[in-house]
């Protein structure tokens, strides 16, 4: 069965700085993996996903994330972070085969100070 | 706006009572999805169902039931409820069976007093 880890609970970065969250995942095949973003009393909201092809993915709201096969990681980044940023990211793997869950990690909640 | 609805939004109930959530999915999507978000647990994957089937089981305990009607909405059944049940649950919809993208609604917050 698929796992993903999110090793930082929070992150703060000064508005206009870079971001990386971190995942990791844990799949036995080359997995689907996604970044949602969840602002407060909001549901999640996609903002990219890697299926196949080019390891370095573009999502919206200017986020990219890599995925590194060789570290079983995906993760996220932006160049310069706006206030809007600000919200809480899931990391999430998906099985290519057979089973069909979409697990989620435990989130990341990003803080941004002005 | 995700075009997944889910209703109630708040619900406020006793230990021992039963409640159903209701989730519309978007138009044409025929995967929906169950997650239980709380506070300790994070996001945990419920259940799924494609097409009125069910798909795929997560970590959901005997007491909780879900359906997928023929019109595709779905429900989420709690029965013999205890203040641990206490979270938001979201519903999610996607076109496809296996690992697409997931819609989410806003989520259903349950209150166990």
């Amino acid at each position: 069965a698929q796992s993903v880890t999110q090793p930082d609970i929070h992150i703060t970065v000064s508005e206009g700085a870079s971001l990386e969250l971190r995942c990791n995942y844990s799949y036995g095949a080359t997995p689907y993996l996604f970044w949602y973003v969840q602002s407060p009393g909001q549901g999640l909201q996609l903002l990219l996903k890697y299926f196949s092809g080019d390891t370095l993915v573009q999502g919206i709201k200017g986020f990219e994330a890599e995925f590194k096969r060789s570290q079983s990681s995906f993760n996220l980044r932006k160049p310069s972070v706006h206030w809007s940023d600000a919200a809480e990211y899931f990391c999430a793997v998906g099985a290519k085969a057979g089973d069909d869950k979409i697990i989620f990690g435990k989130g990341t909640r990003l803080h941004i100070l002005p | 706006d995700s075009g997944v609805t889910q209703t109630p939004k708040h619900l406020i109930t006793a230990t021992g009572q039963r409640v159903t959530l209701r989730c519309s999915p978007r138009s044409g999507d025929l995967s929906v999805y169950w997650y239980q978000q709380s506070l300790d647990q994070g996001l945990q994957f419920l259940i799924q169902y494609y097409n009125g089937e069910e798909r795929a089981k997560g970590n959901i305990l005997e007491r909780f039931s879900a359906q997928q009607f023929p019109d595709l909405h779905s429900e989420l059944n709690l029965s013999s409820l205890e203040l641990g049940d206490s979270a938001l649950y979201f519903c999610a919809s996607s076109v496809v069976a296996s690992s697409g993208e997931l819609f989410f609604g806003e989520g259903s917050r349950l209150t166990v007093l």
